[in-house]
């Protein structure tokens, strides 16, 4: 079945760049999303691509998709300590109303 | 804001009682999800419905029983849990290309 791979954790320094990486197996992927989920709180859609494009950017926010190799990546330029949370990647085929979800790799800014 | 609400936000029930856990989404979705997230496992899917229609239940215990009586609201009834159900549930909203969630109710079974 299809498979979302993340590393678990990821720490930088406040004013740093963070590059969260994801991996997925499925070549009929269409859609792929970020979500960030804060402590007690449910997930929030922070960005997603569609697969036909290689780069989005919104804001302090860019994600970057590499088709060819299955390979998802989100980086937040200057980091604050707001940003501290769980990201969770996840895609999903055309048509299809089930994504599939990475473990998520929780983000921790130091000061 | 989601647009996506869930209440209670916390319940603690015992093993035998019976409660349900509320969803209702604002934003005109079709599709309406519940998940269930534990402490170091990955998110699990329990239910889906489309349109009303449940179209995926993932090897859910019957203890857990969902109800979808239109497409804003959905519902999951609980009895008999076990302290393993322990976790936070979720429920979302989505269409075939986008999905919101609720914040969640942390359930504590003991």
């Amino acid at each position: 079945g299809e498979d979302v791979e993340q590393s678990l954790f990821l720490s930088v320094r406040e004013g740093d760049s963070s590059v969260i990486n994801c991996t997925y197996t499925d070549s009929s992927s269409t859609y792929l999303y970020w979500y960030k989920q804060e402590p007690g709180a449910g997930l929030q859609l922070l960005t997603y691509i569609f697969s036909n494009m290689d780069m989005k950017q919104d804001q302090r926010l860019t994600v970057l998709l590499n088709k060819k190799d299955k390979h998802l990546s989100l980086r937040i330029a200057d980091t604050q300590t707001g940003d501290s949370a769980i990201y969770f990647c996840a895609e999903r085929e055309g048509g299809s109303y089930i994504p599939t979800f990475g473990r998520g790799t929780s983000l921790i800014v130091h000061p | 804001e989601t647009g996506v609400t869930q209440t209670p936000r916390h319940l603690v029930m015992g093993m035998t009682n019976k409660k349900s856990l509320k969803c209702e989404q604002h934003l005109g979705h079709n599709a309406m999800y519940w998940y269930k997230q534990s402490a170091k496992k990955p998110l699990e899917l329990m239910f889906v419905y489309n349109f009303k229609e449940q179209t995926e239940n993932n090897s859910v215990p019957s203890r857990f029983s969902p109800e979808c009586p239109n497409s804003s609201h959905l519902f999951l009834h609980l009895h008999t849990l076990q302290p393993e159900d322990s976790a936070l549930y979720l429920c979302a909203s989505g269409t075939a290309y986008e999905q919101y969630f609720g914040p969640g109710t942390r359930l504590t079974v003991t």
